[in-house]
C-alpha cells in the first residue's frame, strides 16, 4: 500500500538557518504530494503542494521538488523563524485513488532565537 | 481561508459521561472526516463522511460514532468516555473541486477523561 516516511525530530536549528526534512513516499502511479503544516494550538492546514513529477510547490519561503526519480519531496527553507516552529507532515494521494491522504508521522521543528 | 469549527475547543470530563464533539463547516464541502492525533502527534482516521446520510469507518478502531444529517454537520459522539480516549480529535473536509489528499482542518478538540 501507499506509505510516507518523513525523518524523526525535533530538528532543533537555530534562527536564520537552513531548514530541510527529508520525505520520501511509496505509491503506484503519479500520486499529489503534500506538506502540511501544525502550529501550536491548532489544526493542520496545507503549506504546498505538488501534482506531477518536477513540480516545485512553494509558499511563505518553504519549497519542496516533486522527484519521481527518487520518490522524495523535501521541505527545505533557506532562513527559518522562530515562527516556523511547528510540526510538518508529509502527505500524499495515490492518483485516481481515495480522497484520504497518507500522512507521514510528522516531524517537530524547533527554532531557537 | 478555510471555514471549519470545532467545539468545544477543551474539554475534561469523568469516566462514563456521554459526549459529543462538534465540527461544523461553511464551505459546503461533501467530503468530512474525523482524526485522531497521539502524543507523538501521528494522525489515526477514525470516521469519514462522503456525503449526507454516508459514513465510514476509518483505520483506527474506535468506540465512536458519527452522524452526517447535514452537509455542513459532523458530529463525533463517545457514548461512555474513558480514559483511554483522552487524545486531540480533528476534524477535517474536502470537496470534489480540491484536487485528492488536500483537506482543511479545524482547530482541534483536547479531550481529557479523568
Amino acid at each position: 500500500g501507499d506509505s510516507v516516511t518523513q525523518m524523526e525530530g525535533p530538528v532543533t536549528l537555530s534562527e536564520e538557518a537552513f531548514l530541510t526534512i527529508n520525505c520520501t513516499y511509496t505509491a503506484t502511479g503519479y500520486p499529489s504530494l503534500f506538506w502540511y503544516v501544525q502550529y501550536p494550538g491548532e489544526g493542520l492546514q496545507l503549506l504546498l503542494k505538488a501534482t506531477k513529477a518536477d513540480d516545485k510547490g512553494s509558499n511563505k519561503g518553504f519549497e519542496a521538488t516533486y522527484r519521481k526519480e527518487t520518490t522524495s519531496f523535501h521541505l527545505e527553507k533557506g532562513s527559518v523563524q522562530v515562527s516556523d516552529s511547528a510540526v510538518y507532515f508529509c502527505a500524499l494521494s495515490a492518483a485516481g485513488g481515495s480522497y484520504i491522504p497518507t500522512f507521514g508521522r510528522g516531524t517537530s521543528l524547533i527554532v531557537h532565537p | 481561508e478555510a471555514d471549519i469549527y470545532q467545539t468545544p475547543r477543551y474539554l475534561v470530563i469523568g469516566t462514563g459521561k456521554k459526549i459529543t464533539l462538534e465540527c461544523s463547516q461553511t464551505m459546503g464541502h461533501d467530503k468530512m472526516y474525523w482524526y485522531q492525533q497521539d502524543p507523538g502527534m501521528e494522525l489515526h482516521l477514525i470516521h469519514y463522511s462522503y456525503g449526507v446520510n454516508s459514513t465510514e469507518k476509518g483505520d483506527l478502531s474506535s468506540e465512536s460514532t458519527v452522524s452526517r444529517i447535514r452537509t455542513e454537520h459532523f458530529p463525533l459522539t463517545l457514548e461512555s468516555a474513558r480514559p483511554s480516549h483522552t487524545s486531540q480529535y480533528l476534524c477535517a473536509s474536502s470537496a470534489p473541486s480540491l484536487p485528492r489528499g488536500e483537506q482543511y482542518f479545524g482547530p482541534g478538540t483536547r479531550l481529557t477523561v479523568t
